[in-house]
Order: C-alpha cells, then structure tokens, then sequence
C-alpha cells in the first residue's frame, strides 16, 4: 500500500447532481494530482495541487474543480454530472511537482485506490 | 502535446519472457514511468527511466531511448500474477505543467498456464 487514501470507494449518482471525492496524501508529500480513468483507457490528468494552489490542469471543463488543504489532503468537486463522468478517480502524491531544467529527480507518484464514480 | 502508443493487448505463458513496448511523442520530457496495474486497483509503480539505456529491477527491466522516443518494458519468468495492464506514462516538464504525467492507454497482459 502506499499510504494515500481515497473516499469513497464507490459511488452511484445521476445526472446533473454534484459530487465530493477526497484524498488524504502521503506523509510528507505536498502535491496531489488528479485522474480520471475510463473503463480501458489510461488515466487521463485532470489538476495538480502544490502548496494550496492549482498548479496545472488538464483539458477537463470548469465544472471540475478542487482544493487542497493546509494539511495537503484535497478534494475533487464535480457540478452537473453527465453520462460520460462515470470513471474511476484516481488521486496520487509526490514531493515536488518536478524541476524545471536539466535532469529531476525521481519523484514518483504514488496512487491512491481509486474512488469508483458510477452516474445513472 | 503528448503523444503515448502502446499495444492493447498481448499474451504469454508462464516461466516465459515478454517485451511490453512503447513509443510516444512529447514537447517536453522529463521521464518514463511504467506502472502495472490490476483490474479494479490503483496503479502500482514498476519503473522510471530518464537517461538512454536499461534499469534492471528483479523480473522486470525498463529500456529508454530518448532519441526515438522508445521505451519498453521486459517482464521474466512470467507468473500468473503478472497478469495485468501495463500503462506507460510520460512525465511533462514544461511550464506549469511540471510533473504531470501523459499515460498510455495500457496494454492488457494475460499469462497462460
């Protein structure tokens, strides 16, 4: 295991409703970023957070948003849900978001179980 | 943008060895990931290469070539366990994007008896 922690596991809504899903990082590591996985495909990155802040987001609508705590825990929000929401949601948490220049280190992501998302 | 191409699937019988390719295209490099990862489970991390040649690990060993945008992935003595998706990724190391990594959509890997 790799100390990162989801919630929910599961989790069935229907369209147009709002969901909340968390993710508590890896002591000492103070980026989380954000996947989502469809069925048969790779995770697709939706947003990094470091220190508090957005640092970075992928081709994902507004209606996908998140936070992330003085304690680097953070939260993934999703407005009007649609069809095509269903995924599992994968957080993972690093050091540093990554050096600019020259060589980084290795700096691996560890992944969290995943929050299944089912919408209806 | 980022570019991650890998075979969908592929099959192989235990005790025998496999090679798992990948080639991708990217603005900006800055590392190769391979993860494995079982049927409803996270991604578990097998590997990273950031310089050209061969990191060996156990069963498993990873070759980089940046040059052609190359990777692949070498699993040994196959097991029943190795039975899973291999997804490469790409770390990106352009501006605000620092560290995110571009995944491959994962190649389906089932060991036979």
């Amino acid at each position: 295991e790799t100390g990162v922690t989801q919630s929910p596991t599961h989790l069935i809504k229907t369209r147009g409703q709002q969901v909340t899903l968390r993710c508590s990082s890896q002591s000492g590591h103070n980026t989380v970023s954000w996947y989502q996985q469809a069925l048969g495909q790779g995770p697709q990155f939706i947003f990094q957070y470091y220190r508090e802040e957005e640092n970075g987001r992928g081709n994902f609508p507004p209606r996908f948003s998140g936070l992330q705590f003085p304690n680097y825990s953070s939260e993934l929000n999703v407005n009007a849900l649609e069809l095509d929401d269903s995924a599992l949601y994968l957080c993972a948490s690093s050091t540093t978001p990554g050096l600019a220049g020259g060589i980084s280190s290795y700096n691996e992501q560890f992944f969290g179980p995943g929050t299944r998302l089912t919408v209806l | 943008g980022q570019n991650i191409d890998q075979p969908t699937e592929m099959t192989a019988t235990e005790g025998a060895i496999v090679q798992i390719n990948c080639t991708y295209q990217t603005s900006g490099f800055n590392g190769l990931f391979w993860y494995q990862q079982h049927a409803g489970e996270a991604p578990t991390f097998l590997s990273y290469n950031v310089l050209d040649g061969l990191e060996e690990k156990g069963r498993f060993s990873s070759f980089l070539s940046r040059s052609k945008g190359y990777s692949y992935l070498l699993l040994k003595e196959l097991q029943m366990k190795d039975s899973a998706s291999y997804l490469c990724a790409v770390r990106d190391r352009r501006g605000s994007t620092l560290g995110r990594l571009y995944f491959g959509r994962g190649t389906q890997l089932t060991v036979w008896p």
